[in-house]
């Protein structure tokens, strides 16, 4: 079976500090991987994804596939990334998203 | 992209009866899904709703708690019957416009409570 694990809860740096939003995964294929976020009183939406290993709002995540993680990091956190993060799979041709349970992010000014 | 609206955005119902949750798309989608986020928790897929043609459930969900129509390409309703309070959370939809299941695009979301 599927499985997104996001072991941290609640996630509270300083603005300025680096961040990494942990993501492991369970799968036995090669899967896609995904983060989608959730700003205050917005809707869920795509951040990035493994396979363009695009850098967006100066978040990147490495897919890992040793330790089956796909961590989200950014170097230096700004107030405006306050937000929930989930992190997100997709088995390799299934037409479906399996969700992480979610970090929510506060960034301490 | 697409631009996805939800009806009604929440709801207080009584133990028993059942709601219909309305979604509605800009465009022709290829891919709508329902999820459901219950308290504190992630989101869960419910079903595929697939046009013209039943939908396809996950493990854990059925036909007869959630039945979900999907007469054309723009629109869905999901249906939460013979409710309970465990049935209380925010149900999402959301769709895909081609074929590239990462460009999900997620609806507002109903949040729905049984008393």
């Amino acid at each position: 079976a599927q499985r997104v694990t996001q072991p941290e809860k609640l996630l509270s740096v300083f603005k300025g500090a680096p961040v990494e939003l942990k993501c492991n995964y369970s799968y036995s294929g090669s899967p896609e991987l995904f983060w989608y976020v959730q700003y205050s009183r917005q809707r869920l939406q795509l951040l990035l994804r493994h396979i363009s290993r695009e850098s967006i709002k100066g978040f990147t995540a490495d897919l890992n596939k040793g330790e089956t993680s796909f961590h989200l990091k950014k170097p230096f956190a700004q107030e405006e990334d306050s937000a929930m993060y989930y992190c997100a799979l997709s088995p390799k041709g299934a037409q479906k998203l399996v969700f992480g349970q979610g970090t929510r992010l506060t960034i301490n000014p | 992209s697409a631009v996805i609206s939800q009806k009604p955005s929440r709801d207080i119902c009584q133990r028993g009866t059942s709601l219909t949750i309305q979604c509605q798309v800009d465009s022709q989608v290829t891919m709508m899904f329902w999820y459901r986020q219950q308290p504190g928790q992630s989101l869960t897929l419910i079903a595929t709703a697939n046009q013209g043609s039943e939908a396809t459930y996950e493990s854990g969900f059925v036909i007869d708690k959630f039945p979900i129509s999907r007469p054309n390409l723009t629109f869905s309703t999901l249906t939460v019957s013979n409710m309970s309070p465990e049935d209380s959370s925010i149900y999402l939809c959301s769709v895909v416009p081609g074929l590239v299941i990462s460009e999900q695009y997620f609806g507002p979301g109903t949040r729905l409570t049984v008393t």
